[in-house]
């Protein structure tokens, strides 16, 4: 069964620091990997995405994030950490078939310090 | 371009009271259609998918339903309201070629 493995609750960053947010996968065949982005009280938003191709995604807000297919890893990075990255951030892998449907990680909170 | 509106964005309802909770997609036809729920502000559970009017698949038993009356509209609905129905519903969509999920912003549902 296709899952994914966010090991770290909260992850506090001082401001301008680089930032990683940890994700593994657990998927049979191509994982297709997303991350997506919850602020307080809002619905989600998608961040960016791994479906094939160059390892290293680039996405919203300056995030990027690093497909490691030997530790089946998919970590979402940021080079310089902003406070108004505080949020809520899920990792989630296509389940496949017609509907495309996601599984989500249990969601890691991002607190950045200023 | 694609926007999903759904409402109400927050409800505070009566145990055994009924539920409907309304979701539309504009700019597109024929999308998939989702019902997450979010409980403790963390895990989310799909609830319910669609691929069509009239299909409706639930993926966990429970005192909710979904349909799906028109093409870019799906409801999620409760006879009777339990105090564990509480939660963040997100409903959402994407293309049935493509695979990007994209979320509503949420209604949050108190049964008190």
């Amino acid at each position: 069964a296709q899952s994914v493995a966010q090991p770290e609750d909260q992850v506090n960053v001082a401001e301008g620091n680089p930032l990683t947010v940890k994700c593994t996968y657990s998927v049979s065949g191509n994982p297709y990997l997303f991350w997506y982005v919850q602020y307080p009280n809002r619905g989600l938003q998608f961040l960016l995405k791994y479906i094939t191709g160059d390892n290293l995604v680039k996405g919203s807000y300056g995030f990027e994030a690093e497909f490691n297919k030997s530790q089946t890893s998919f970590h979402l990075k940021k080079p310089s950490a902003l406070v108004s990255d505080s949020a809520l951030y899920f990792c989630a892998v296509l389940r496949g078939g017609a509907t495309n449907k996601l599984i989500f990680g249990t969601g890691t909170l991002l607190a950045v310090q200023p | 371009s694609q926007t999903i509106h759904q409402w109400p964005a927050t409800l505070v309802q009566p145990v055994g009271s009924p539920l409907s909770l309304e979701c539309t997609v504009e700019g597109t036809s024929n999308p998939n259609l989702y019902w997450y729920r979010q409980a403790a502000g963390r895990g989310l559970q799909l609830l319910f998918y669609s691929v069509g009017i009239g299909q409706i698949s639930s993926e966990v038993p429970q005192n909710l339903s979904a349909s799906r009356p028109q093409d870019r509209q799906f409801i999620l609905s409760s006879k009777k309201l339990l105090l564990s129905d509480s939660g963040f519903y997100l409903c959402a969509w994407n293309y049935d070629s493509g695979n990007t999920i994209y979320f509503g912003e949420g209604s949050w549902l108190t049964v008190v």
